[in-house]
């Protein structure tokens, strides 16, 4: 399992773009990217995920450069209820049942 | 959609005492898994199962067993439960996908051990 590494925190002010990167030097060709993001007191939800290049749903994107070592997951127009802890994990679907959760990004938005 | 539900949201035991938490899944998923989450130290895994009577440790089982008899269902078990199990329990149900497994996760229940 390709290891993680992502800032321990961030701060942003509300309406501002959040970037959050993730790296993962040990990716493998078969991983993907996972992002999940979790409020106090409730479970992790997962919130895109990605092979290469861009992918953007309503929540978030999430930009893969090509060499895929890190990526990026951005937020745009962050409010108060962004405050979470974002997770980066990376894996694949071959014959891999786990996934391994590091300590994640703590963001907090200030009014 | 997928529904993850945990038997209770807070549970306060004492020393010693067998504790069984409970998770149900309702979207017919094979996988399911156990964690922990304590200050600092992100989550961590304990045991998955990839079908029923089946099981796997995690990153770290000591402490603890699981039980899978129905698919929908997976137990954790605290054989005697100690100050150093309080913690938040997460229980998670995921499909397999070409990007490895989208877990949706319960919403935790928060063990305090006396």
């Amino acid at each position: 399992l390709a290891k993680t590494t992502q800032p321990i925190s961030m701060d942003s002010y509300e309406g501002q773009e959040v970037n959050i990167t993730c790296s993962h030097n040990n990716i493998a060709t078969n991983d993907y990217i996972t992002w999940y993001q979790q409020f106090p007191s409730q479970g992790p939800r997962f919130i895109i995920q990605g092979y290469k290049t861009k992918v953007t749903n309503e929540v978030a994107s999430l930009f893969i450069p090509a060499d895929r070592k890190s990526s990026t997951l951005s937020l745009p127009r962050v409010s108060l209820s962004d405050t979470a802890v974002y997770y980066c994990l990376v894996g694949s679907g071959a014959g891999s049942y786990q996934l391994t959760f590091g300590k994640g990004t703590k963001l907090s938005v200030i009014p | 959609d997928v529904k993850v539900t945990q038997s209770s949201r807070y549970l306060v035991k004492r020393t010693g005492e067998k504790v069984f938490l409970e998770c149900v899944q309702d979207m017919d998923h094979e996988n399911m898994f156990w964690y922990r989450q304590d200050p600092g130290l992100g989550l961590r895994l304990i045991y998955f199962s990839y079908d029923v009577k089946m099981k796997e440790k995690g990153d770290i089982p000591e402490g603890y067993s699981v039980s899978r008899e129905k698919k929908e269902r997976f137990s954790l078990i605290l054989e005697s439960a100690s100050t150093n199990q309080t913690s938040m329990y997460l229980c998670a149900s995921s499909f397999p996908g070409p990007g490895g497994e989208t877990q949706y996760f319960g919403p935790g229940t928060r063990l305090l051990v006396l």
